[in-house]
């Protein structure tokens, strides 16, 4: 069974940073593209960023650029999102999300969530 | 990188159909057979309904189906049932490695 597990989401400042994790379990890590969706609250779905399955592309939403890393270790079956210089806008759940055919995303977490305020 | 527009909700009686339309561009939607849609409860993550614009995951029922003219792809939901209620959202791949979704549909059951 194929299993998703964000953690790392918290109450931030502004200009703050974190680090999200994704642990995933139930299929080849290493053999899928894996992305970071979000959601505002009361918000729809953002994709934030994805990940080639062995981490040599990386891809960004244009709002994140500069300020987010996205990266995988396929030793540990973990996906990371290292969020820097936090704004208010990205106040949202954090989804991770597996690659499925045709640039669908098949399964995901049950997100965590991230809040920026002073 | 806009979002694909949908609208904001749609309804239907039980055993109804209705149609949810997901509108983008030629650079997302139009250029390439990469659309999925998603259901999603409240609280709840996202469960993919349909990808390439018209194939169903395994355990998807047959009542969901997809389709897609020019810019537009469509979501239709035949047979309404009341656990059918939630946000629906579209997506489609954009080009070099970008991914779009819509702003989300919410369909209520009367």
């Amino acid at each position: 069974e194929v299993q998703l597990v964000e953690s790392g989401g918290a109450l931030v400042q502004p200009g703050g940073s974190l680090r999200l994790s994704c642990a995933a379990s139930g299929f080849t890590f290493s053999d899928y593209w894996m992305s970071w969706v979000r959601q505002a609250p009361g918000k729809g779905l953002e994709w934030v960023a994805s990940i080639k399955e062995d981490g040599s592309e990386k891809y960004y939403v244009d709002s994140v650029k500069g300020r987010f890393t996205i990266s995988k270790d396929n030793a540990k079956n973990t996906l990371f999102l290292q969020v820097n210089s936090l704004r208010v806008e990205d106040t949202a759940v954090y989804y991770c999300a597996k690659a499925g055919l045709a640039v669908s995303r098949d399964y995901w977490g049950q997100g965590t969530l991230v809040t920026v305020s002073s | 990188q806009s979002a694909l527009t949908q609208p904001p909700s749609a309804s239907g009686s039980p055993g109804q159909s209705v149609t949810i339309s997901c509108t983008g561009t030629s650079s997302d939607v139009g250029g390439y057979n990469y659309v999925s849609w998603y259901q999603q409860y409240p609280g709840k993550a996202p469960k993919l309904m349909i990808y390439e614009v018209s194939k169903r995951p395994s355990g998807v029922p047959d009542r969901f189906s997809g389709s897609k003219s020019g810019n537009t792809a469509s979501l239709t939901v035949s047979g309404l049932r009341a656990d059918d209620e939630a946000d629906y959202y579209c997506s489609s791949y954009a080009g070099s490695g970008n991914l779009v979704f819509g702003g989300g549909t919410k369909l209520t059951v009367l």
